[in-house]
């Protein structure tokens, strides 16, 4: 089983729909949590943490599922912008080495 | 705020040339990671960087590369001789002392070896 995995899409949904992705992890130790986008052709960049609690920052929800281990990020009323790869992070758990899993691509169409 | 600096943004060499590529990181920040990115095979970690010294250098393919950080606000990724397999793009990112996880990524060098 790989450390992170993420379903890599592309999730293809119209504007105006919310959209969620999942991101389990294997080191049931884990301890920071991370969701990333993408933009073609550039930079990963620092999206929102994830908390047990969960996060809010405007249309975007940030959750964590220790349980099962997974993360997850909603996204509601999607825009055109928002396309994009969006990759989870997992750090900690005995380990300092972040990883990442390969993304999953989303593509929002008018 | 200045972000983290990458230079230079392309390169195209041939193969057996020499390649360095330079980054700096944010101000501040005390980690620093060197990834490489493909299609086939996604964001790999390089290297890793804590207060200057080479912590982790597992991800690093052979000994074609090699990785410097002569202070905290420089490093180097060199590979030597370059293959055409090397193509990629590379990327580098500092982290704050609050936690390594939350890192900050340079517009990356797309380099290809022909």
């Amino acid at each position: 089983r790989k450390e992170v995995e993420q379903d890599p899409g592309p999730f293809n949904v119209p504007e105006g729909a919310t959209v969620a992705f999942n991101c389990t992890y294997s080191n049931s130790a884990s301890q920071s949590f991370f969701w990333y986008r993408q933009d073609c052709r550039k930079e990963p960049k620092l999206l929102m943490s994830v908390y047990s609690s969960g996060n809010e920052d405007g249309r975007f929800t940030a959750q964590l599922n220790r349980a099962s281990q997974y993360i997850s990020l909603l996204i509601r009323d999607s825009k055109l912008s928002d396309s994009a790869t969006y990759l989870c992070v997992v750090g900690g758990g005995g380990s300092y080495i972040p990883t990442f899993g390969r993304g999953t691509s989303l593509i929002v169409h008018p | 705020d200045a972000g983290v600096i990458q230079s230079p943004r392309h390169e195209v060499t041939e193969m057996g040339q020499e390649v360095t590529l330079r980054c700096k990181p944010i101000s501040g920040h005390n980690s620093l990671f060197w990834y490489r990115q493909t299609m086939m095979r996604g964001l790999e970690l390089l290297i890793y960087f804590n207060n200057n010294v080479p912590i982790d250098d597992s991800g690093m393919p052979e000994d074609r590369f090699s990785a410097k950080m002569p202070n905290a606000s420089f490093s180097t990724l060199k590979i030597q001789p370059s293959e055409p397999r090397d193509s990629a793009v590379y990327f580098c990112a500092s982290a704050p002392p609050r936690g390594f996880v939350e890192q900050y990524f340079g517009p990356g060098t797309r380099l290809t070896v022909t």
